[in-house]
């Protein structure tokens, strides 16, 4: 099984600022088959990049993902009121498909 | 527009089963596998299993030791997750989701299983 570590765990940011969110896979992940999601209280996931580096449909460009093998980042250039939230990253190349346990970040 | 529809909340006495449902609607479901991801309380979000609608196929996440099971339900377009042998670990909002070309692109709304004496 794939084990994703994700850091930090809280981050405390002000809107405007510049978020980073780190994803780290205890295997290197073929073909980049890395995800991230947000979620909301009360709400489902919502994917926001897959292939490490993709934008799912309607997300905006002030998110983007980079990353290969093992470290993956994912950057929200300037945090406007509705990014805070609880990020997870996921890995699909491999089964058990595992989860990270998630970056909240939270208005500074 | 696509969407998945999960069935209300749930809840059991330790020992039972539940049965959690997500009907699928508004793209071609054939060419898609729908997934069960599970988050109890505080907690990451834990994958259990995905179902092939086109030709039936499972799989499941080991650490439910077979406790699940997922169907598909082809008149009813519908997606079913069981789970048996309840314990109050296994307390958690159930989703569904949809896998066209690998991550999991929509979710069901979720549904929260409670199990308590």
């Amino acid at each position: 099984e794939i084990v994703l570590t994700q850091s930090p765990g809280t981050v405390s940011l002000s809107p405007g600022e510049r978020a980073t969110l780190s994803c780290r896979t205890s295997q290197s992940l073929s073909s980049s088959y890395l995800a991230w999601y947000q979620q909301k209280p009360g709400q489902a996931p919502r994917l926001l990049i897959y292939g490490a580096s993709s934008r799912a449909t309607g997300i905006p460009d002030r998110f983007s993902g980079s990353g290969s093998g093992t470290d993956f980042t994912l950057t929200i250039s300037s945090l406007e009121p509705e990014d805070f939230a609880v990020y997870y990253c996921q890995q699909y190349g491999s089964s058990p498909r595992t989860f990270g346990q998630g970056t909240k970040v939270e208005i500074k | 527009q696509v969407q998945l529809v999960q069935s209300g909340a749930e809840v059991r006495k330790p020992g039972a089963s539940v049965k959690v449902s997500c009907k699928a609607s508004g793209y071609s479901i054939g060419k898609s596998v729908i997934h069960w991801v599970r988050q109890a309380p505080g907690q990451r979000l834990e994958w259990m299993g995905w179902i092939t609608p086109g030709n039936g196929n499972t799989r499941y996440s080991q650490r439910f030791q077979g406790r699940d099971t997922i169907t598909w339900d082809r008149s009813a377009s519908t997606a079913y997750m069981e789970l048996s042998s309840l314990t109050s670990e296994d307390t958690a909002i159930y989703f569904c989701a949809r896998e066209v070309l690998g991550p999991l692109d929509y979710w069901g709304q979720g549904t929260l299983v409670t199990v308590s004496s």
